[in-house]
């Protein structure tokens, strides 16, 4: 079945650095989302890219697919305390799946 | 506030007992996901249902069960429990039933398994 890696689990940086979270298929990807979830929270939809190497910015946040749609990143820069939280990339086969497979998501964690 | 309800937040109970989770989604949303997410994990997809019909189905239990109901909520049934099912239990719902659709999460139900 269609495996969604992410990488990596776990993220520390001080205030002000930069992070990046990387989400890998096993399969082509018609569309992938990404979600945070802020600790004791529930998933918050942030975006969702379709085209085969599309970009897109939020704020501080920048969001890429793949040229293959088998991969996608989120870049944040100068990180903020507020930016604490769990990354889920989240993706649908371009197959016949109807639903989508979550990455195992990337801890982020912002020092002071 | 997703608009997203779940009842109830907090349940604890005892091995081999049986459970129901309650699920509103937001207002005009058709379709519900139910979601696992055990201690440091992602999202493991249980069940989705649109419009009353069962849409797609992923790691879901046998001992585990769903049903939407004609008002659009959705409950989520787990029997014979086992120490492995404690977990934080998620409802989602979009608009339509297609994965292009943003999902709203839910606060979640934490399961305590004894």
């Amino acid at each position: 079945g269609q495996q969604v890696m992410q990488i990596p689990q776990y993220q520390h940086v001080q205030e002000g650095e930069d992070f990046t979270t990387y989400c890998n298929s096993s399969t082509t990807l018609s569309n992938i989302q990404w979600y945070k979830q802020r600790p004791g929270g529930h998933p918050v939809f942030l975006i969702q890219l379709v085209k085969s190497g599309e970009v897109k910015k939020q704020k501080r946040l920048t969001f890429q697919f793949g040229e293959a749609k088998k991969n996608s990143s989120l870049h944040i820069t100068a990180t903020q305390t507020t930016d604490v939280g769990t990354y889920f990339c989240a993706g649908r086969s371009s197959g016949s799946a109807r639903q989508l497979t979550f990455g195992s998501g990337t801890q982020l964690t912002v020092l002071p | 506030d997703s608009g997203v309800t779940q009842t109830p937040k907090h349940l604890i109970t005892a091995t081999g007992q049986r459970v129901t989770l309650r699920c509103s989604p937001r207002s005009g949303d058709l379709s519900v996901y139910w979601y696992q997410q055990s201690l440091d994990q992602g999202l493991q997809f249980l069940i989705q249902y649109y419009n009353g019909e069962e849409r797609a189905k992923g790691n879901i239990l046998e001992r585990f069960s769903a049903q939407q109901f004609p008002d659009l909520h959705s409950e989520l049934n787990l029997s014979s429990l086992e120490l492995g099912d404690s977990a934080l239990y998620f409802c989602a719902s979009s608009v339509l039933a297609a994965t292009y659709n943003e999902q709203f999460f839910g606060p979640g139900t934490r399961l305590t398994v004894l």
